[in-house]
This record gives C-alpha cells, sequence and structure tokens, in this order.
C-alpha cells in the first residue's frame, strides 16, 4: 500500500498570503489529522477530520482551517499568512478513531517571508 | 507543565552501545506510541503500547510500559548511525483523542 502522502513538500509564502496543503491519506484510512511542528513547541494538533467531518480541533487560530473530502484526501487552508507560521505541518492517518495507530506523511515545509 | 516529558532531550552515544529514552505521562494513558524522524521529515511508526507492563521489541529496538501506564521506556541494543534521529512519543490518553507528543529525544551515533 502506498504510504500517506502530501503536496507540496515545499513552499514559500509572503506575509499576508494564504495557502493550501494537501494530503492522501493511505487507501481505505478515513481518519486524518494534521499537525504543525516547530522547534520551539514541537508537535502541535491542529485538527483531525473523519467521515468528512471535523472531530477534534487544537488550539489554533481561525486562520487555520481544513475539510474532508469524500474520498478521505484532506486539504488544510492558513490565511493571513504570519511569520510565526514557518513550519512543518505533518499529515497522519488512520484507519478509523480512537486508538487507531496513525501513520504520517513526510509533511509540508512551508516557509513564510 | 507538560502531559509528557522526554528524556534526555540529545544523546551522543558511539557505535555498539546501547541507550534508554524515557517518556513520563502526568497522567494514566491510554496508550502510548513511539515514532522515529529523520529531520525535516515524516514520523515513522515504531510501536505502540497499550497494557500495563506490556513490551514489544522491534529489531534491536525495545519499548516497554509501566504497571500504572505513565512511563514507558525505549531502548536500543548495540547502536547504529541507522539509528540517529528524533525519537518522538505520542501519547494517547482517552482512547478517543488526538495524540499529544513529547518534545523528542536527539539521538546521535558516532564510529
Amino acid at each position: 500500500k502506498a504510504g500517506v502522502t502530501q503536496t507540496p513538500r515545499y513552499l514559500i509564502k509572503t506575509r499576508g498570503q494564504q495557502v493550501t496543503l494537501s494530503c492522501s491519506p493511505i487507501s481505505g484510512h478515513r481518519s486524518v489529522s494534521w499537525y504543525q511542528q516547530t522547534p520551539g513547541q514541537g508537535l502541535q494538533f491542529l485538527f483531525e477530520y473523519f467521515s468528512e467531518t471535523q472531530r477534534n480541533k487544537g488550539n489554533f487560530p481561525g486562520r487555520f482551517s481544513g475539510r474532508q473530502f469524500s474520498n478521505s484526501r484532506s486539504e488544510m487552508n492558513v490565511s493571513t499568512l504570519e511569520l510565526g507560521d514557518s513550519a512543518l505541518y505533518l499529515c497522519a492517518s488512520s484507519q478509523d478513531r480512537g486508538g487507531q495507530t496513525q501513520y504520517f506523511g513526510p509533511g509540508t515545509r512551508l516557509l513564510v517571508l | 507543565s507538560q502531559e509528557l516529558e522526554q528524556s534526555p532531550q540529545s544523546l551522543i552515544v558511539q557505535e555498539g552501545k546501547n541507550l534508554t529514552i524515557n517518556c513520563t505521562s502526568s497522567k494514566t494513558l491510554y496508550g502510548l506510541y513511539w515514532y522515529k524522524q529523520k529531520y525535516g521529515e515524516g514520523l515513522i511508526f515504531l510501536m505502540m503500547l497499550q497494557k500495563g507492563g506490556e513490551e514489544k521489541s522491534h529489531e534491536k529496538i525495545t519499548a516497554k510500559l509501566d504497571e500504572k501506564k505513565q512511563q514507558s521506556s525505549l531502548h536500543i541494543t548495540a547502536s547504529q548511525p541507522s539509528h540517529a534521529g528524533i525519537y518522538l512519543c505520542g501519547a494517547d490518553f482517552r482512547g478517543n483523542t488526538p495524540l499529544v507528543f513529547g518534545k523528542g529525544t536527539r539521538l546521535s551515533v558516532i564510529a
């Protein structure tokens, strides 16, 4: 089975712009979670989608949003980018929700200038 | 305070030596996950522990969860350069919630 894929792998944006990141889960996985990883804060949970519904949300401002499509693919969007949004954004998928192992993609590295 | 503490923060070991990384939770764990990350890349799943006293091994890596389900250790035997990377523990506190990760342990293996 193919693993979790994320596109693009690298992205450079300027402050104020918006960005959309994409994640394709492992075939058959219905849950997709997004995490932000920075040197200072480590890995922090953004949100989780299951069957096109947001089931959990982390403590991030409303500029961060996401969605999941009927084929389980997910996108996350960050509007009005700030310098502090520079990070590695990781997507993880699991078969179902609740105690299932999450498998991570390679991440999208976002640099905001 | 952090819900999940990892120690040490970094570790430099000579090739062939054994090492242990610890992960301590402030609450009882429903499940504990160990991942490895190469710098700037995604996380690779290593092992998941759920039962108190459980121990799992994969190649030269062994992970244990204590009886109280609040502490886990990852032990690498006869370390190799391929073991270098960042090791992260992730806690599942209720079985239906997102994982909470420790800050990670950066492991370097020198010849």
